[in-house]
């Protein structure tokens, strides 16, 4: 079964930049999303096709795929971008999705 | 503006089947390449992909809920349902339906906590 590994934790002050990344094989074969889940609420959808961006979502949010990584970079981390951020992936193989195992972002 | 919705019981007893209904709008299973996936979170725990049903009623599943789990449609009320067999206490979780395109989840609902005791 396919495995997505994600940094369990991230710290980044405000105003600078946040990158992390999410491991898998030949992940850069594969389209991407990710998401964004703050406590208490439902995830949402922050990049998808490894670097698109859905309408509403800020252009600070960025995406990148090639080889056995994926990442996803915030410019000019705000306090409410502190959250945890799942990638995501379709197992072309079995058949079915997958989830990276989080990455929680702290803004200190 | 698409919504979803999930509903169902908030306790399940070990053993019995759960079933939940997410209820959409703003959508249609008439349009080639929807689908309605559901996602479950145990407490403090990351998701978890469970299924996803498409608009022509192809249903795929996680292969390690396989022999439990079964999502089906209802175009006319736009619904969408769960059945996971033989609950136990690891299926605790939050569960989520959500809107897929080929893009990814594009909206979800605020899903349901639901318990598993005796």
């Amino acid at each position: 079964s396919y495995v997505l590994t994600q940094p369990p934790s991230v710290s980044v002050a405000p105003g600078r930049t946040a990158s992390f990344t999410c491991e898998g094989d030949n992940i850069g074969s594969k389209s991407v999303h990710w998401y964004q889940q703050k406590p208490g609420q439902a995830p949402i959808l922050v990049i998808s096709y490894n670097s698109g961006r859905p309408s509403g979502i800020p252009e600070r949010f960025s995406g990148s795929s090639s080889g056995n990584t994926a990442t996803l970079t915030i410019s000019r981390v705000e306090a409410g971008d502190e959250a945890d951020y799942y990638c995501q992936v379709w197992d072309y193989i079995n058949d079915h999705y997958v989830f990276g195992s989080g990455t929680k972002v702290t803004v200190l | 503006q698409i919504t979803l919705k999930e509903s169902g019981p908030t306790l399940v007893k070990p053993t019995q089947t759960l079933t939940l209904t997410c209820t959409f709008s703003g959508f249609s299973f008439s349009t080639s390449g929807v689908g309605v996936g559901w996602i479950r979170q145990p407490p403090g725990k990351a998701l978890e992909w469970l299924g996803l049903i498409f608009w022509d009623g192809d249903q795929r599943s996680s292969p390690s809920l396989k022999t439990r789990l079964t999502i089906t449609k209802d175009t006319s009320k736009n619904q969408v349902v769960l059945t996971l067999t033989n609950i136990s206490r690891v299926d605790t979780a939050t569960y989520y339906c959500a809107h897929r395109r080929e893009s990814g989840f594009d909206s979800w609902g605020q899903g349901t906590l639901v318990a598993v005791s005796s």
